[in-house]
C-alpha cells in the first residue's frame, strides 16, 4: 500500500511570507496523481492543487505551487504571500491509476496564519 | 457548483445503537466515498462506491456498512456503535472518468459523532 507521509504536524507563517509544506510518498508506481487539499476551521474540504506524476512541470495555482521532485517522491507545497484565510488543515493525497478513484491522504500539516 | 450535503453536523448516539449517515450529492457524480478524520491520522477510507448497488471496501471497513441504492445517496451504516467510533466522518464524491476535471473530489462539510 501507498504511503504518504507530511513530517509536519504544524507550521507558522506571517501575512504576506512565504511557506513551504512537505510531503512525501512511497510507491512503486509509475502512473499517478497527488493533490494538496485544504480544510478551514469550517471543515469543507477544498481542492488546492493537483499534479501528474508523468508531467515534468510543476502544477501552479494563483499563489500556490509544487515542487514535484519524482525521483526523491517528495511533492511539496508552497503558498507565496500568505494570507489569514490560508490558515487551515493542509493535507497531501496520492491515487494511482491501479487505485481506482480512491485517495491515499497522509495525517495532514496545520498551518497558522499570524498578522 | 457541485454540492455534497450530510445529514447532520452533530450527532450524539449511545452504546450499541444502530447509526446512520447520509450523504446526498447533486452532481451526478458516479463515485461516493466515506473517509473517517481523526486528530494526527489525517483521512482514513470506510468504503466507496462506484455506482448504485456497488460498494468496495476501504482501509477501515471493519464495525461500517454501507448503501447505495440511489446513484445520489451514500449512507453508512454503523451496526452497533462503539465508543472507538467518535469521530469525524467526511462524505465525498466525485465523477467518473480521468483528466484534471474528474480526478478532484468534492467533500461535504462532515458529521461530528460522538457514541457515549
Amino acid at each position: 500500500a501507498q504511503t504518504v507521509t507530511q513530517s509536519q504536524p504544524e507550521m507558522s507563517v506571517q501575512e504576506a511570507e512565504t511557506v513551504t509544506l512537505s510531503c512525501t510518498y512511497d510507491t512503486s508506481e509509475s502512473d499517478y496523481y497527488l493533490f494538496w487539499y485544504k480544510q478551514p476551521p469550517s471543515r469543507q474540504m477544498i481542492l488546492v492543487i493537483r499534479q501528474e506524476a508523468y508531467k515534468q512541470q510543476n502544477a501552479t495555482e494563483n499563489r500556490f505551487s509544487v515542487n514535484f521532485q519524482k525521483a526523491a517522491k517528495s511533492f511539496s507545497l508552497k503558498i507565496s504571500d500568505s494570507q489569514l484565510g490560508d490558515a487551515a488543515m493542509y493535507f497531501c493525497a496520492y491515487r494511482s491509476e491501479d487505485s481506482g478513484y480512491a485517495l491515499n491522504f497522509g495525517k495532514g500539516t496545520s498551518l497558522l496564519v499570524t498578522p | 457548483d457541485v454540492k455534497v450535503t450530510q445529514s447532520s453536523r452533530y450527532l450524539v448516539k449511545r452504546t450499541g445503537e444502530k447509526v446512520f449517515l447520509e450523504c446526498v450529492q447533486d452532481m451526478d457524480h458516479e463515485n461516493m466515498f466515506w473517509y473517517r478524520q481523526d486528530p494526527g491520522l489525517g483521512l482514513r477510507l470506510i468504503y466507496f462506491s462506484y455506482d448504485v448497488k456497488m460498494k468496495e471496501k476501504g482501509d477501515i471497513p471493519e464495525g461500517y456498512s454501507v448503501s447505495r441504492e440511489k446513484k445520489e445517496r451514500f449512507s453508512l451504516i454503523l451496526e452497533s456503535a462503539s465508543t472507538n467510533q467518535t469521530s469525524m466522518y467526511l462524505c465525498a464524491s466525485s465523477p467518473w472518468g480521468a483528466g484534471p476535471s474528474t480526478d478532484t473530489q468534492y467533500f461535504g462539510p462532515g458529521t461530528r459523532l460522538t457514541v457515549l
